[in-house]
Parts: C-alpha cells; sequence; structure tokens
C-alpha cells in the first residue's frame, strides 16, 4: 500500500546533539512537508519542498534544515540551533499541479509523526 | 496571507447529539477546504474536502461540512455523534488561482471533540 513512513516514532535528543527525523513516501508526490505540533499551537510549517534539489522555508524554519536528494524522501535534521526542539514532527505529501484547478487531488496525505524529546 | 480560525480549543456533546464544529477562513482567490482529524500519537487522517460545487460535503465516518462563501465559514457537522469521534480536529485551508501563487496548507489550531456516553 502506499503511504509515508516517518521513523523513529520516538526519539530523545542530548542537548547541543543534532537529529534526523526520517521521512519517506511511495506515493509518487511532488511536493513534501515538515510541520510541528505543540499542545494548542496547531501545525506550524517548518520547510516544505516542491520537487527534487529544491525546498522553502515555513514559518519556523530556523533551527532545521532539510534535503531533498530523492523524490521518495525529505529528512529533517533537528539542528542544536533549535532551543526549543521537544514536539510531535509531522510529516506529508501532496501532489503538486501549482495553480491549475483541474487536479482531483490538492489534498496532504499525513505520516504517523516523530515524537522528539529532549533529555 | 491565508488563515484559518477555529474559535473553540473543545468541543462538548452528548453521544447521540448533533455535533457542530467551527471553522472561518481567510484567503485570496478561491479556496480549498478540509477537515483532518488526529487521534493521540497519529498523524492526521483525511476527513473531506471542499474545492467547487454544492455547499454541503459529504465525508467520512458520517460527517459532513457546510462551505458558505458570504460567512467564509467551513463549519464541520455530524447528526449523531459517537464516543469514538472523540479526537483533536483541524480544519484548513489553501488558496487555489493564479492570485494565490503557490500556497501551503494552513491549518488551524485545531478542537478537541469530547463525546460522553
Amino acid at each position: 500500500d502506499g503511504g509515508i513512513t516517518q521513523s523513529p516514532k520516538y526519539l530523545f535528543r542530548k542537548e547541543g546533539q543534532n537529529v534526523t527525523l526520517s521521512c519517506e513516501q511511495n506515493l509518487n508526490h511532488d511536493a513534501m512537508y515538515w510541520y510541528r505540533q505543540d499542545p494548542g499551537q496547531g501545525l506550524r510549517l517548518i520547510y516544505y519542498s516542491q520537487i527534487v534539489n529544491d525546498f522553502q522555508k515555513g514559518d519556523i524554519a530556523e533551527g532545521y534544515s532539510v534535503s531533498r536528494e530523492k523524490k521518495e524522501s525529505f529528512p529533517l535534521t533537528v539542528t542544536s540551533a533549535q532551543k526549543n526542539p521537544t514536539a510531535f514532527y509531522l510529516c506529508a505529501s501532496s501532489q503538486n499541479r501549482g495553480n491549475l484547478p483541474r487536479a482531483t487531488n490538492y489534498g496532504y496525505t499525513f505520516g504517523s509523526g516523530t515524537r522528539l524529546t529532549v533529555v | 496571507a491565508q488563515s484559518v480560525a477555529q474559535p473553540e480549543d473543545q468541543v462538548n456533546v452528548a453521544e447521540g447529539n448533533p455535533l457542530t464544529v467551527k471553522c472561518t477562513y481567510s484567503v485570496s482567490g478561491n479556496p480549498y477546504l478540509f477537515w483532518y482529524v488526529q487521534y493521540p500519537n497519529r498523524g492526521l487522517q483525511f476527513l473531506l474536502k471542499y474545492i467547487t460545487g454544492d455547499n454541503l460535503v459529504k465525508g467520512s465516518y458520517g460527517f459532513e461540512a457546510e462551505f458558505n462563501k458570504s460567512q467564509t465559514s467551513f463549519h464541520l457537522k455530524k447528526p449523531s455523534a459517537l464516543v469514538s469521534d472523540s479526537a483533536l480536529y483541524f480544519c484548513a485551508v489553501r488558496g487555489l488561482g493564479m492570485s494565490s501563487g503557490y500556497s501551503t496548507l494552513t491549518f488551524g489550531k485545531g478542537t478537541m471533540l469530547l463525546v460522553s456516553p
């Protein structure tokens, strides 16, 4: 079955350590996204990528980095510069139809998330 | 800029009663509207979407939503709530059309629905 796989499900980070969250999709979607979820704040966009080898900052990109070397993969690195990294991280993907209205689905498919905790 | 407001942090309803979870939006161009549901420690699951056509959209698990352009609202509804409907619900919007440029999906802060037996 097609879908998005995030790993690991739980991740613990020590102070000053970089960690990388994995996101893989086999939906043949062009676009991929990373969101951060905190209680009472909803989902906030960290980075997104419309196409391989290209990505853009979202609303809260500071302290994070991404790469998009393959269509299927969009890993997120939480660097030591991110001062408050404890959160639930969600990866998503979608077809990239730009502004064309004739696409059948502009929706996102989400992974099951990674819970990151600083110890 | 596009935005979504979910004015209620929590909605409480008794099982068997109708439920409404409110959502209003702001977007350039025509809106593309979604509702998603999230269970604890899980990703978001798609419930329903509105692109164009009938203002009443039917989705998964008996949920429906009504698009009201004049009030810029997209409230989620269900005629008879179940205890198993208890979860966190997110409304989301994406602008369509040349005036929107490439836009990502913007989410509301979420509304916790609690259905009591």
